[in-house]
């Protein structure tokens, strides 16, 4: 079993639909999560950070961590053809980026079309 | 404040050759690192380099390395190519401190093995 799963999609919506993305994992050291968007020959950058269990809400875009279940979410409103882009989910041990503890592992992303 | 670069952005070589790619961090960051991406493995961290130490390092074959330079600037190298390393390599920088996530990824350099 991974230690991240993610459902590849792709997953196509109308504009103006609420979307959710969805995050497993099976490692109940991972304390810190994280949400990247990455555009189509760009690199990921990073959306939303995460600690503890419940919501994060940043504009149209809400973050939820259940980790009594090992799952996370990402919810975006009010869809836009300009969120289409593939949606990564990472987590780590550590709060702090770098050495051992601080490794990001990624889930394998969720491509997301919002059609106009 | 310019951005992570990183060059070239395409490359195609043939299996056994070698290939360095280079990674320029946006200004004052020291944290450098690595990842490979491809459709079925995804996002995999390859290592990461902090005031020219590797400070950790991923899963991956002693053919795949790296450095950095006193710059903060880094290289990866991977020798003997194989087939399968055909991958979009994405350096990523953070810092000053190699602080909270707040990563900061290039475009990424797409290597094509044939």
């Amino acid at each position: 079993q991974k230690e991240v799963e993610q459902d590849p999609g792709p997953l196509s919506v109308p504009e103006g639909a609420i979307v959710s993305l969805n995050c497993t994992y099976s490692n109940s050291a991972f304390q810190y999560f994280m949400w990247y968007r990455q555009y189509s020959r760009k690199g990921p950058e990073l959306l939303m950070y995460t600690y503890s269990s419940g919501n994060k809400e940043d504009g149209r875009f809400t973050a939820q961590v259940d980790k009594s279940s090992k799952y996370i979410s990402l919810f975006i409103r009010d869809s836009q053809p300009s969120d289409s882009a593939t949606y990564l989910c990472a987590m780590s041990k550590s709060p702090n980026y770098g050495g051992s503890q601080g490794n990001l592992i990624f889930g394998k992303g969720t491509k997301l079309s919002v059609k106009p | 404040k310019a951005g992570v670069t990183q060059t070239p952005r395409y490359l195609i070589k043939t299996r056994g050759q070698q290939v360095t790619l280079s990674c320029s961090p946006i200004s004052g960051h020291r944290s450098v690192s690595w990842y490979q991406q491809t459709p079925g493995q995804g996002l995999q961290f390859l290592f990461e380099y902090f005031s020219e130490t590797q400070r950790n390092k991923g899963n991956f074959p002693g053919r795949f390395s790296g450095r950095q330079f006193s710059n903060s600037r880094s290289e990866m190298n991977v020798s003997t190519l194989e087939l399968g390393d055909s991958a979009l390599y994405l350096c990523a920088s953070s810092g000053p401190e190699g602080g909270r996530y707040e990563q900061y990824f290039g475009p990424g350099t797409r290597l094509t093995v044939t």
